[in-house]
């Protein structure tokens, strides 16, 4: 497994800011992703992040909303701009080795008041 | 749409019980399954991969996969306290990302 750092563990920012989440891993992995988790909800992928070129959103998830940048192999940041209460959640990066098997950062619990 | 199906819970079960916990998908095409283990304010953990019919065994843990009938469960045998989470049942179509099931809450009483 690769070791992942996250970073911030938690904020609480005020509503209309924008919070960057870091996501380091210590070894070149072969896919990135940016996940959410509503508060009791499971976890609902945000857009795969592709290095050097524009991310992949899923359905619901917008470049102007959720901008991510991947420029090498081990590095992504995830951005929540404009931020409202419902953007509350914990946001989490995985990677992905070359048997499929996934595994997470630590989490950034966001608060939004 | 691809679903992953698991039931909510809570499932309770005393200490040094066996919990059994089911998973089901919609989506064919899946080649990889995973369990994950998801404690109160934590990061999902990777805790069982499988990849063909059948059961696959690691410590306590058991996995078991029917492609058949689209079906994945976990056994832990000898259930611990610190066993108790939320347990995600996660499935790959084939393209690297992963869709989750809702998890699957489990209390082991002492």
């Amino acid at each position: 497994s690769a070791v992942i750092s996250q970073k911030p563990s938690r904020d609480i920012c005020q509503r209309g800011t924008s919070l960057t989440i870091q996501c380091q891993v210590d070894s070149q992995v072969t896919m990135m992703f940016w996940y959410r988790q509503q508060p009791g909800q499971s976890l609902t992928l945000i857009a795969t992040a592709n290095q050097g070129s524009e991310a992949t959103y899923e359905s619901g998830f917008v470049i102007d909303k959720f901008p991510i940048s991947r420029p090498n192999l081990t590095f992504s940041t995830l951005t929540v701009s404009n931020m409202s209460p419902e953007d509350s959640s914990i946001y989490l990066c995985s990677v992905v080795m070359v048997n499929t098997e996934a595994f997470f950062g630590q989490g950034t619990r966001l608060t939004v008041v | 749409q691809k679903e992953v199906e698991q039931n909510s819970g809570p499932l309770s079960v005393p200490e040094g019980a066996i919990a059994s916990l089911n998973c089901t998908y919609s989506d064919r095409v899946s080649q990889s399954f995973f369990w994950y283990r998801q404690y109160s304010g934590k990061s999902p953990e990777l805790i069982m991969s499988i990849y063909s019919n059948g059961d696959k065994e690691d410590g306590r843990f058991t996995a078991q996969l029917n492609k058949a009938s689209q079906y994945v469960s976990l056994l832990i045998r000898d259930s611990q306290p610190s066993d108790s989470a939320t347990y995600l049942c996660a499935v790959n179509p084939g393209s690297y990302q992963l869709t989750f099931g809702k998890g699957t809450k489990l209390s082991v009483i002492p």
